[in-house]
């Protein structure tokens, strides 16, 4: 069954230090990875895609890695402000280019304190 | 450009009634999508629109009917509200399911179904 599964469920940090959060999938065939942020009571907005041949891709202070081999991806969020605080999705696209199909995980609830 | 919008914000039912979620974009996309989001569990598809006139079924189309009558509009209709349905629904649009193409999310519905 195509899953994706994300640790830690939730994590609390201090404003300014850096965290990483975890995704791993079992989705196959596999098309690309999104990671999204929901703030509390929002939609959710995307922060970076991937595809199988990325390993690395940036968005400011978010920087996502892909291992398409092991099937993990994380996202590692640098110098944490208070405005991070949010769940954190990871988006698994199923089947070739073209497919309607996403996986979603069930997030990570980030809590940034000042 | 107000991107995708919904209404309404929130709404409480009682078992047994009928409502419809109304969901609006101004980007000209042709794919359209309504979600449903539960406690402990990653964004689920009830059904999609692949352009004006057509819609499909998704992982969990039951209790709900949609219609895409009009390419901005994707509305979402409960016939006889249960408490299952208690959920927060996310309308999505996108401009096609190519690959690498992000999905737009509204804001989300808050629905209580006592």
């Amino acid at each position: 069954k195509n899953q994706v599964e994300q640790s830690p469920q939730s994590l609390i940090i201090l404003e300014g230090k850096n965290c990483t959060l975890q995704c791993n999938y079992t989705v196959s065939p596999f098309s690309n990875l999104r990671w999204y942020k929901q703030d509390t009571g929002r939609g959710p907005v995307s922060l970076t895609i991937m595809t199988f041949s990325e390993n690395t891709k940036s968005n400011g202070r978010y920087t996502a890695t892909l291992d398409a081999d092991t099937k993990q991806s994380s996202l590692h969020i640098t110098a944490s402000q208070l405005s991070d605080s949010a769940s954190y999705i990871c988006v698994v696209s199923e089947g070739p280019s073209g497919t309607y199909k996403y996986i979603f995980g069930t997030g990570t609830r980030l809590k940034v304190l000042a | 450009n107000a991107g995708v919008t919904q209404t309404p914000k929130f709404r409480v039912l009682k078992t047994g009634q009928s409502m419809t979620l109304l969901c609006a974009q101004d980007m000209n996309h042709e794919y359209m999508y309504w979600y449903r989001q539960d406690p402990g569990m990653g964004l689920r598809l009830i059904h999609y629109s692949v352009g004006e006139g057509t819609t499909a079924k998704g992982e969990v189309p039951d209790g709900y009917n949609v219609s895409r009558l009009k390419k901005q509009n994707f509305l979402l209709g409960l016939e006889s509200a249960a408490p299952s349905q208690t959920s927060v629904y996310f309308c999505a649009s996108s401009p096609s399911l190519a690959g690498g193409l992000r999905r737009f999310f509204g804001p989300g519905t808050r629905l209580t179904v006592l």
